[in-house]
């Protein structure tokens, strides 16, 4: 399976910033996906980071709060925007090698907001 | 939208064996998949079921009827390391392949 590695691993920001989330794969992958997992709870995704053109977000999340890229088929990042203590969470970026196959998550980034 | 169930916690003996189930409705099954995570870790993919029937890795094995919107992750041989959180997760193929989560089902195993 793919390698996945993200950056940073954890951090902790003061209200009112942004930080950026890299996703970065050892190879070339189909799909690339960004979850939240806040504390206690499971995993609710995100979006859908799609290669080349604007991430399709679910309901509930919008482009202005977490505005994604994926420049090409190895990597994306997920900006955390105007952050409250509300977005304190883990943020998993996962990635199917084929569409429709076997998805794998990368190690996560645990954000405390303060 | 989808309704993911599964059991909240169990517990299980070291050596036993223990099955957590999962049901689910969805307009678009495109397979259901199981993962493991320990507290503070990212999910470990454990199983990935798209067809009827059972899949077995090692000590664990997991099944799926489609007809009845059921799977369950079977664990053989407890060790205490499976003390975890199991997630079952579906895809559902009108909805960009992402995969839609349960609650998760903490399974603690005691000596």
């Amino acid at each position: 399976s793919a390698v996945i590695s993200q950056k940073p691993s954890r951090d902790i920001c003061q209200r009112g910033t942004s930080l950026t989330i890299q996703c970065q794969v050892d190879s070339q992958v189909t799909m690339m996906f960004w979850y939240r997992q806040q504390p206690g709870q499971s995993l609710t995704l995100i979006a859908t980071a799609n290669q080349g053109s604007e991430a399709t977000y679910e309901s509930g999340f919008v482009i202005d709060k977490f505005p994604i890229s994926r420049p090409n088929l190895t990597f994306s990042t997920l900006t955390v925007s105007n952050m409250s203590p509300e977005d304190s969470s883990i943020y998993l970026c996962s990635v199917e090698e084929d569409r429709g196959g076997e998805q794998y998550f990368g190690p996560g980034t645990r954000l405390t907001v303060t | 939208g989808q309704n993911i169930d599964q059991p909240t916690e169990m517990t299980a003996t070291e050596g036993a064996i223990v099955q957590i189930n999962c049901t689910y409705q969805t307009s678009g099954f495109n397979g259901l998949f199981w993962y493991q995570q320990h507290a503070g870790e990212a999910p470990t993919f454990l199983s990935y079921n798209v067809l009827d029937g059972l899949e077995e890795k090692g000590r664990f094995s997991s099944f799926l009827s489609r007809s009845k919107g059921y799977s369950y992750l079977l664990l053989k041989e407890l060790q205490m390391k499976d003390s975890a959180s199991y997630l079952c997760a579906v895809r559902d193929a009108n909805s960009g392949y992402a995969l839609n989560f349960g609650k998760g089902t903490s399974l603690l195993v005691t000596p």
